[in-house]
């Protein structure tokens, strides 16, 4: 069936480097992809997000690339810190339903100070 | 704080008891959503609601019965459950069904026992 995955469970990142969490999906039809971040104890929270007819989208400190020709997502983070230590959730929404948001099995990134 | 209150946090029931779990949002939004997030699974979608109508239920069981008597609150009934229902339970909203971004609540942990 068609889902989203991550390549990997885990990550871990010395502080001040940068980050790369990548996700894969297989839905052709997606045109919208969201990352969110969940710390413990606390809901998934709106990170940034990309449309399919983008490959690029910067926020402060995060970028997104999209390769639909591989349907690849990934979140760079830039100078991790120990604040980003996190799962990260990489989701899409399909066109077919915009209810639908379909959340990947999420990395777990783990800052070392 | 997202704006989205979920209560009580943890909850712990027998599979003979009925209960329920509580979400408010003071967003304005008009969507809202259920999930349930277990260890080592994605976020499950389970129910959606949009302008208090309900436009998704994704083959929840019976045994959960959401209720959304305005489009700031949502309540999520739950009676006779069994043991692998334990899973944290999070509410999110979004500005309507059009808008991708959901704020999400931070959970209720429920443990039936």
């Amino acid at each position: 069936g068609e889902s989203v995955g991550l390549h990997l469970p885990t990550l871990s990142v010395q502080e001040g480097d940068n980050s790369i969490i990548n996700c894969a999906y297989s839905n052709s039809a997606s045109d919208y992809f969201i990352w969110y971040k969940q710390e413990s104890g606390k809901g998934p929270q709106f990170i940034i997000d990309i449309r399919s007819n983008m490959d690029k989208r910067q926020g402060q400190r995060v970028t997104v690339l999209l390769n639909k020709t591989v349907k690849h997502l990934s979140l760079q983070i830039a100078a991790t810190q120990p604040g980003d230590s996190a799962v990260y959730f990489c989701a899409e929404n399909m066109k077919t339903s915009y209810d639908k948001v379909i959340f990947g099995p999420g990395t777990s990134l783990s800052v070392i100070p | 704080e997202t704006g989205v209150t979920q209560t009580p946090r943890h909850l712990v029931m027998g599979m003979t008891n009925k209960k329920s779990l509580k979400c408010e949002q003071h967003l304005g939004h008009n969507a809202m959503y259920w999930y349930k997030q277990s260890a080592k699974k994605p976020l499950e979608l389970m129910f959606v609601y949009n302008f208090k109508e309900q436009t998704e239920n994704n083959s929840v069981p019976s045994r959960f019965s959401p209720e959304c008597p305005n489009s700031s609150h949502l309540f999520l009934h739950l009676h006779t459950l069994q043991p692998e229902d334990s899973a944290l339970y999070l509410c999110a909203s979004s500005q309507d069904g059009d808008s991708y971004e959901q704020y999400f609540g931070p959970g209720t942990r429920l443990t039936v026992t």
